[in-house]
């Protein structure tokens, strides 16, 4: 049981290139989240969604696109990368969106826009 | 807007030491208080939930609890270890799918 896993670790990127995170969750939770995490700023969700062929906006979605065409993937792409999306990204996945319910999350990628 | 803010941002003490990390929140409209654990360069773990009907929490030498009509919550560590080294995150949850986390409190147990 691998819980939530996402790749790649690590990405370089010029200002301009676009990019897909993906995470994947063998625990066949329903939802799913993206978030990212600055200094100062905690983490922030950037969108979420809450089953298959869903998505919703969540704090800071400018910029971000995600896809959730498999109930175990969602995919969190960015078109045109900009210095401002250097980061470190979170995704999580939970059961339900009941209040007992915690969240999982995966080990990070660590994203540098040059 | 809810707002979650932990105090203090850094805690250092010595090994065997009984400490409390603080958390407080503006809304106290929440469904329930999380506490994580992050290592460095690691992802978040679980260590309590609180549901919003709840006063408090327990595993192991962990201990949370939560006053939801003062917007605070705190967490308990006995008997630290150097292994408890991490940041220690606190989250709240305003609606069905949002979490709202604070800066986190970064621990280092010295042996």
């Amino acid at each position: 049981n691998a819980g939530v896993t996402q790749t790649p670790k690590f990405r370089v990127l010029k200002t301009g290139q676009s990019m897909t995170l993906l995470c994947a969750q063998d625990m066949n939770h329903e939802y799913m989240y993206w978030y990212r995490q600055d200094p100062g700023m905690g983490l922030r969700l950037i969108h979420y969604s809450v089953g298959e062929g869903t998505t919703a906006k969540g704090e800071v979605p400018d910029g971000y696109n995600v896809s959730r065409l498999k109930k175990q993937n969602f995919l969190l792409g960015l078109e045109s990368a900009a210095p401002s999306q250097t980061s470190v990204y979170f995704c999580a996945s939970s059961y339900s969106r009941e209040s007992r319910d915690t969240q999982y999350f995966g080990p990070g990628t660590r994203l540098t826009v040059l | 807007k809810q707002e979650v803010t932990q105090i203090p941002a850094a805690l250092s003490v010595p090994e065997g030491e009984n400490l409390v990390l603080n958390c407080s929140f503006t809304d106290s409209a929440i469904y329930n208080l999380q506490w994580f654990r992050q290592d460095p360069g690691k992802g978040l773990t679980s260590l309590l939930l609180i549901q919003s009907s709840q006063r408090e929490q327990t595993s192991g030498r962990l201990n949370a609890s939560l006053d939801k009509s003062s917007g605070r919550s705190t967490l308990y560590i006995a008997a630290s270890q150097p292994g408890d080294s991490a940041t220690y995150l606190c989250a709240v949850k305003t609606s069905g799918s949002r979490l709202t986390f604070g800066e986190g409190t970064q621990l280092t147990v010295n042996p």
